[in-house]
């Protein structure tokens, strides 16, 4: 049983380079999540899916951060003309909900992306 | 607005020390989840624990356990006979049940667990 992917582990860019990651979810969950953590800070929620649908942005996610997930499967996380302030951990998480049933089950996460803007 | 707040920010102890590590929540939902993750240098947040709000049994699990006090409003964890593996940053975090949805974070307390 595989686990939450993410792709790639580090990314180092220029200021006002876009920049763009995966993140693979265990493969039966139908929800999907993004984080940021920066340096002695607890995650911080970002946005989340479910299955193709995005039901909930953070203030946080400023015009310049975009997430998709086409198809219900993997999702994309773009920071476009990024800042240093954007330097980071991306963290992707997964879970499976099925609210008719009253099921909402954990969220695992994945190894997260780490970013160093210059 | 839910809120986690782990007040220690650090703790060093020598192996074989019992240690409890504090969390103190704020939320308006009625029903909601409270969890542990670990999180060791590699950085991979690992699940710990879930509780469910109407579930303030204490729970065992190994060498861990956790107590949850809804008067208090605290879910707070202790390991006992700490071993050097436990170190690591660890997290409270909260969500609303009935939804689901996104986690709210403490900011973690860094546990040092020396031979």
């Amino acid at each position: 049983d595989t686990g939450v992917s993410q792709d790639p582990r580090h990314k180092i860019t220029k200021r006002g380079q876009n920049v763009t990651f995966r993140c693979d979810p265990i493969s039966e969950h139908n929800r999907l999540y993004w984080y940021r953590q920066t340096l002695g800070q607890g995650p911080e929620f970002l946005t989340y899916f479910q299955n193709e649908a995005q039901l909930e942005k953070s203030r946080l996610l400023s015009d310049r951060f975009s997430a998709e997930r086409p198809k219900g499967s993997f999702s994309t996380l773009e920071i476009q003309r990024t800042e240093q302030g954007d330097s980071a951990m991306y963290l992707c998480a997964s879970s499976f909900s099925a609210l008719r049933q009253g099921r909402t089950d954990t969220q695992y996460f994945g190894p997260g992306t780490r970013l160093t803007v210059l | 607005a839910q809120k986690v707040t782990q007040a220690q920010t650090e703790i060093s102890v020598v192996e074989k020390e019992d240690v409890t590590l504090d969390c103190v929540y704020e939320t308006r939902d009625t029903t909601y989840y409270l969890f542990w993750y670990k999180q060791p240098p590699s950085g991979e947040l690992v699940f710990l624990i879930r509780r469910n709000s109407f579930d303030e049994q204490n729970e065992i699990s190994g060498r861990y356990s956790w107590n949850f006090q809804k008067s208090t409003s605290s879910f707070n964890f202790t390991i006992t006979a700490s071993q050097v593996v436990d170190s690591a940053v660890y997290f409270c975090a909260l969500s609303e049940a009935l939804w689901g949805g996104k986690l709210t974070f403490g900011k973690g307390i860094t546990l040092s667990v020396r031979p």
